[in-house]
Parts: structure tokens; sequence; C-alpha cells
């Protein structure tokens, strides 16, 4: 069956340090993969978008890497600051026909950047 | 700011109730979205239209009844709701072809009694 999972539901992390949160899948061949941040009572916000021929893409303190081998996702914050505290949640982006694509999210990992 | 606009925010409905959630896009978009979020579980894709036009439904029951009058405006039509529909409904948009990132509205907190 068709799994998306990442890492853990809550990461601590001490501001200033790397935060690096982990999206694996199964069972799917994504062409696109995107991840969003969520605060507690609004929707979700686009932040990155990397495609399957990408290894790696930045924006500002923001990294994602993925791996189509591993059916792997990393995304990391640098520098991390209790601004970030949020609920990240990535989704893939498979084509559904007809020149659409679905995005299907995984549950988000909920972090706590700690001063 | 958000280019996505929900109404209402929170809504408090008996089971024989009928209601609507409204949608309201401003970012020129063509394509609009109705997701599902239940607690610990991820974003349920509902309904997609494209142009006005219904391009998926998830096997979602009848009881929720999209509409899109226009590419602009999307509205989810409620009746006869079962309390595991308590939720959050967020109303996403984006631009139609090739891989574009969606906006989402802050979502209608649907509470049913």
């Amino acid at each position: 069956s068709q799994k998306i999972e990442q890492n853990s539901e809550a990461l601590n992390i001490q501001e200033g340090k790397t935060a690096t949160l982990t999206c694996n899948y199964t069972n799917y061949s994504p062409a696109y993969l995107q991840w969003y941040r969520q605060d507690p009572g609004r929707g979700p916000v686009f932040l990155l978008l990397i495609r399957e021929n990408e290894k790696e893409k930045r924006k500002e303190r923001l990294k994602v890497t993925f791996d189509t081998t591993l059916k792997q996702s990393l995304f990391h914050i640098t520098a991390s600051q209790p601004a970030d505290s949020a609920t990240y949640l990535c989704a893939l982006e498979v084509y559904s026909g007809a020149g659409s694509y679905q995005l299907t999210f995984g549950k988000g990992t909920k972090l706590s950047v700690i001063p | 700011e958000t280019g996505v606009t929900q109404t209402p925010r929170h809504l408090v409905m008996g089971m024989t109730n009928k209601k609507s959630l409204k949608c309201e896009q401003h970012l020129g978009h063509n394509a609009m979205y109705w997701y599902k979020q239940s607690a610990k579980k991820p974003l349920e894709l509902m309904f997609v239209y494209n142009f006005k036009e219904q391009t998926e439904n998830n096997s979602v029951p009848s009881r929720f009844s999209p509409e899109c009058p226009n590419s602009s405006h999307l509205f989810l039509h409620l009746h006869t709701l079962q309390p595991e529909d308590s939720a959050l409904y967020l109303c996403a948009s984006s631009q139609v072809g090739g891989v574009q990132p969606q906006h989402f509205g802050d979502g209608t907190r649907l509470s049913i009694l």
C-alpha cells in the first residue's frame, strides 16, 4: 500500500541548531515533492518545491533534499528560531491524468524550537 | 494576508441541519480544492475543480456536495452529517497545468453535535 511517513510527530530542538525533518514514502513515484508549514488554527503555507531530478533546493535558511532511490526527502532549517515552531507537512505530487497533479500529504512533524 | 478566504471560521451544527461552507480566492487561480483535516490524520483531498469542472471526487459521501459557480468561488454544502465529520475543512487554490503550489485558506472548524 502507499504510505507517506514523517519521521516523528514532534521534534524539540534548541534555538540556533539545525532542525532536520524526514519524509519517507513507499509505493509512490512522485514527480515533485512540496513542503508546507502550518501554524495552529491556520491553513498550510507553501515553502518549497523540489523536482525528482533535483537533488537539493535552498531558500534562505531552508534546505530540501530529494532522494528518489531512498524514497526520502529531508527538510533542514538552519539557525533555528522560536518563530520556526510550527507543524511541517510533506506532500507528494503525483500525476493524476489530463494534465492534473494531486497532492498527497503526510501527517506532519510538529517542531518546537526552545529558546 | 491570505488570498484565499473561508467563511465561516467556526460552525457548530446538529446532524439534521443543512449548512454551507464558502471559499473565495483572489489570486486569479483556476483550480480549487476541498480538503478535510482531522486530528492525528493527514490532509485528505475531497474534491478538485479545474476551470469550474469537477475533476476529482475521492469517494466522498454524498452528504457533502460541492459547488463551483466560477473559478473564484467554491462551496461545500453539508446535510445530515455524522459526528465523525467534525474536522477542519480547508479550501485551496492553484493554477492549472504543470506543478503548482497550493494556496490554502485558514479553514472552517466544523463541529457536529
